[in-house]
């Protein structure tokens, strides 16, 4: 399994943006870069996924490195609600399949009033 | 229902029973995962089904462990003769075939006693 890096730990003001790297250089071309978040006390969370090419979603924005071997999880204006453990994977599709996602320790953010 | 539904939520059993976790998947996700979360871990991939086979078993820790999936639907997760180290939330997503997005139940808490 492709591995990836994230820090333990980061912290937001309310409604600042936030920034969540991850490090993948041992990204194959067909990984897809995922983006979960487990909020305390419940299930992940599915935020965005991409590719190669940057992209936004409701929830956030994905920021893919052009190597590919580095993306960031952007959310525009943090919320209290947004406080969680925000993990990143990498996973290929497969062909009459889906491979599974193997989560990592995830980056805990925290959100301050 | 809407969403990936488990049940019991909350399990207390004794040490050396068996326990019969149940997890029913969005209507038409043919692909299955059961996870595993320890308290204040991660999240540990356990076995993965597409349809009624499961193609990778490789995150059972142990024979104790076992599961099935009928009709493509309902999966059970069954662990013989827990140990107090079984202790833990067990997850349960779904997916379509090759799908993106995982979704996620909130999960059976196990405790052994």
């Amino acid at each position: 399994d492709a591995k990836t890096t994230q820090p333990n730990s980061m912290e937001s003001n309310e409604e600042e943006p936030v920034h969540l790297p991850c490090n993948h250089s041992t990204i194959s071309g067909t990984d897809y870069i995922h983006w979960y978040r487990q909020l305390p006390s419940q299930g992940p969370e599915y935020v965005i996924h991409g590719l190669t090419s940057n992209v936004n979603n409701r929830m956030a924005s994905l920021a893919i490195a052009e190597d590919r071997k580095s993306s960031t999880l952007i959310l525009h204006r943090a919320t209290l609600r947004d406080a969680a453990v925000y993990y990143c994977i990498l996973s290929s599709p497969t062909q009459g399949g889906s491979e599974k996602l193997v989560f990592g320790k995830g980056t805990k953010l925290t959100v301050n009033p | 229902g809407a969403g990936v539904s488990q049940s019991p939520s909350n399990k207390v059993t004794e040490k050396g029973k068996d326990v019969e976790l149940r997890c029913d998947p969005i209507s038409g996700h043919t692909a299955l995962y059961w996870y595993r979360q320890s308290l204040g871990q991660g999240l540990e991939f356990l076995i993965y089904f597409q349809g009624n086979s499961a193609p990778d078993k490789s995150g059972l820790p142990s024979d104790r462990f076992s599961a099935e999936r009928t009709g493509g639907s309902v999966s059970t997760l069954t662990i013989q003769r827990t140990q107090q180290e079984d202790s833990a939330v067990y997850l349960c997503a779904s997916s379509f075939s090759g799908g993106f997005v995982a979704f996620f139940g909130q999960g059976t808490r196990l405790t052994v006693v």
